[in-house]
């Protein structure tokens, strides 16, 4: 059964910092793998997308990379600011199953003005 | 605009209740889910349609049940049976199976038992 992990559970840093936010899993056999972004009490926003092909994606300040063999995904946010607080969840979708997804249970980040 | 409307946003069951979750959305995507979210964790896979009257179950589905009649509506149904149902519920939507494909999501129905 696959799981998914993500460390830290909750970050604090100040504004301006680049930061790493890490997902693990443990079966390799992955269709994709999505970083989605979750605000207080409202659903979740697709932030970049890897296929189990892909190494990494960029999005602006985000840069999302993939590691199948390690079972591991890295976001990194480049100089963060205050709007950029939220939960941070990592999904990946189960091979030969779409968009079906197991999720980690995220990291909560604060970052302080 | 195109999106996933879910509602109602708050609902309070009483024991031995059950309770309909509606979702609609009109982005003409094929398939359609449901998850639900219990407070600083993930989400798990309740039910799953991929087409019109079809569904399948995920990982949680004892204690719910769904329909599938039209392409834009998937209701979540939470029966008694259900003996822990207060959490955080997200409904969803994509274009296909396909690995390429964003999932949006709706902003959320929190259930609560009282």
């Amino acid at each position: 059964k696959q799981e998914v992990t993500q460390i830290p559970a909750a970050l604090s840093v100040p504004e301006g910092e680049n930061l790493v936010l890490n997902c693990s899993f443990t079966d390799s056999a992955i269709y994709n793998l999505q970083w989605f972004r979750q605000d207080p009490g409202k659903g979740l926003t697709s932030l970049l997308l890897i296929q189990s092909s892909q190494r990494e994606q960029t999005s602006g300040r985000l840069n999302a990379s993939l590691d199948k063999s390690s079972g591991r995904s890295t976001l990194y946010i480049a100089a963060s600011q205050p709007g950029d607080s939220a939960t941070y969840l990592c999904a990946v979708a189960r091979n030969n199953a779409g968009n079906m997804l197991t999720f980690g249970g995220g990291t909560r980040l604060m970052v302080k003005p | 605009d195109g999106g996933i409307t879910q509602s109602p946003k708050y609902l309070f069951r009483k024991e031995g209740q059950n309770v309909t979750l509606s979702c609609e959305q009109n982005l003409n995507h094929d398939a359609m889910y449901w998850y639900r979210q219990d407070p600083g964790q993930g989400l798990r896979l309740i039910y799953y349609s991929q087409i019109v009257n079809d569904f399948q179950k995920g990982d949680i589905a004892e204690g719910y049940s769904v329909s599938r009649e039209k392409k834009e509506s998937f209701p979540l149904t939470v029966t008694s049976a259900q003996k822990n149902p207060t959490a955080f519920y997200l409904c969803a939507s994509s274009t296909d199976r396909g690995s390429g494909n964003t999932i949006y999501f709706g902003e959320g129905s929190w259930l609560t038992v009282v």
